[in-house]
């Protein structure tokens, strides 16, 4: 079966540091991996998504993720954080055009940034 | 993208009653479900909202506690029946209509007393 595992629960850093939030997951194919992140109150909002080709995808706001399949990786970087970025991140993993049970959350990473 | 709206935003309820929540995507699209995010937890799918027929639900979430409508392509509805304090959680809509991404709405907060 498929998961997800973030090791970092939370995790804090300073405004203007660089960030970067680790997710592996496993995954029987070549998966579809997914950053969201869901701001205080808010719904998830997608930052970037890994389907093929180039390994090192560009989301919003400034982030950035590599895939690493010899390491079934997905690790979420930016290289300067803002005090916007405090949010709770998901990374998720799923199969093409299947949303049901193969779609999978990882448990989230909290990012509180220091002013 | 789609745009996706829940109502209500948040409600705090009484133990025993049902709270039924609404999702209106600003346009068609093919598949909607409903997740569950209790406090401090990941999301978990509640079901895939069928559009003319019963919804599919996920292993440990039964129909007479989560029953689920979509009459149509761009609504669906989620209730809580039989609340309990357990049942207290985020509850969020989300849609897919073959772009290989979901879409997810702001969520509907529910706190049960």
């Amino acid at each position: 079966a498929q998961s997800v595992t973030q090791p970092d629960i939370h995790i804090t850093v300073s405004e203007g540091a660089s960030l970067e939030l680790r997710c592996n997951y496993s995954y029987g194919a070549t998966p579809y991996l997914f950053w969201y992140v869901q701001s205080p109150g808010q719904g998830l909002q997608l930052l970037l998504k890994y389907f093929s080709g180039d390994t090192l995808v560009q989301g919003i706001k400034g982030f950035e993720a590599e895939f690493k399949r010899s390491q079934s990786s997905f690790n979420l970087r930016k290289p300067s954080v803002h005090w916007s970025d405090a949010a709770e991140y998901f990374c998720a993993v799923g199969a093409p055009l299947d949303y049901g049970q193969n779609f999978v959350f990882g448990p989230g990473t909290r990012l509180s940034v220091l002013p | 993208s789609a745009v996706i709206s829940q109502k209500p935003s948040r409600d705090i309820c009484q133990r025993g009653t049902s709270l039924t929540i609404q999702c209106q995507v600003d346009s068609q699209v093919t598949m909607m479900f409903w997740y569950r995010q209790q406090p401090g937890q990941s999301l978990t799918l509640i079901a895939t909202a069928n559009q003319g027929s019963e919804a599919t639900y996920e292993s440990g979430f039964v129909i007479d506690k989560f029953p689920i409508s979509r009459p149509n392509l761009t609504f669906s509805t989620l209730t809580v029946s039989n609340m309990s304090p357990e049942d207290s959680s985020i509850y969020l809509c989300s849609v897919a209509s073959g772009s290989d991404e979901q879409f997810f709405g702001p969520g509907t907060r529910l706190t049960v007393l």
